[in-house]
């Protein structure tokens, strides 16, 4: 079954940091790009962040450029997301999904259940 | 700024048919920006429903269809179910590795 797992969420104060993991399973982890996506309590789905297949390429939302950093280990089949300099509207779920080969900053799914990233004083 | 256009809600009968529509403030939705669309029912994570324009994800029924309509891209439900009351979103491909969400569609089937 393929299977993604996010964890590292947390309460952190605006200024401060997080890495968030996203573990794989069940496919052939080198052999796909990798997103993520986060969605701010009660609002829309915000694409954040892709990388490819060997981390290579990489892309970042305006929103995030700059500040956040995302990675994968493919020996550990895992994707990551490192956070700095976090702000209030960086509050939200954070999911990792799936992309493909060559759209790599596209989610095709499946998609983690997400780990929540509260920014706040 | 690139902004991705969704109605902001629409509503369809049982049985019926809808089609949601993927548009750009500026210019017009081609299969170059690989039009692709999800199913979020609240509390769950996203479900893929198309992906490049009109491909259906595994498991999806084929009264989900995806298309390019006039200068937007396009979901189409045929057929329309009460489970089918969801929020559905598109996302486009802006190139250099960038995605963009659009606004989301809150689906009502009554």
């Amino acid at each position: 079954e393929v299977q993604l797992v996010e964890s590292g969420g947390g309460v952190v104060r605006p200024g401060g940091s997080l890495r968030l993991s996203c573990a794989a399973s069940g496919f052939t982890f080198a052999g796909y790009g990798m997103t993520w996506v986060r969605q701010a309590p009660g609002k829309g789905l915000e694409w954040v962040s892709g990388i490819n297949w060997n981390g290579g390429s990489t892309g970042y939302a305006d929103s995030v450029k700059g500040r956040f950093t995302i990675s994968r280990d493919n020996a550990k089949n895992s994707l990551y997301l490192q956070m700095n300099s976090l702000r209030a509207e960086d509050t939200a779920l954070y999911h990792c999904a799936r992309a493909g080969y060559d759209f790599w900053s596209v989610p095709l799914g499946p998609w983690g259940q997400g780990t929540l990233v509260t920014v706040s004083s | 700024q690139t902004v991705v256009t969704q109605e902001p809600s629409l509503s369809v009968s049982p049985g019926g048919t809808v089609t949601l529509t993927c548009g750009l403030r500026s210019g017009s939705v081609s299969t170059s920006y690989y039009p692709s669309w999800y199913q979020q029912t609240p509390g769950q994570a996203p479900r893929t429903l198309i992906y490049s324009t009109n491909t259906r994800s595994s498991g999806v029924p084929d009264r989900f269809s995806g298309s390019i309509l006039g200068n937007k891209a396009a979901l189409t439900i045929t057929g329309a179910q009460a489970d089918d009351e969801s929020d559905y979103y598109c996302v486009l491909y802006m190139g250099s590795g960038i995605s963009v969400f659009g606004g989301g569609t809150k689906l009502t089937v009554l």
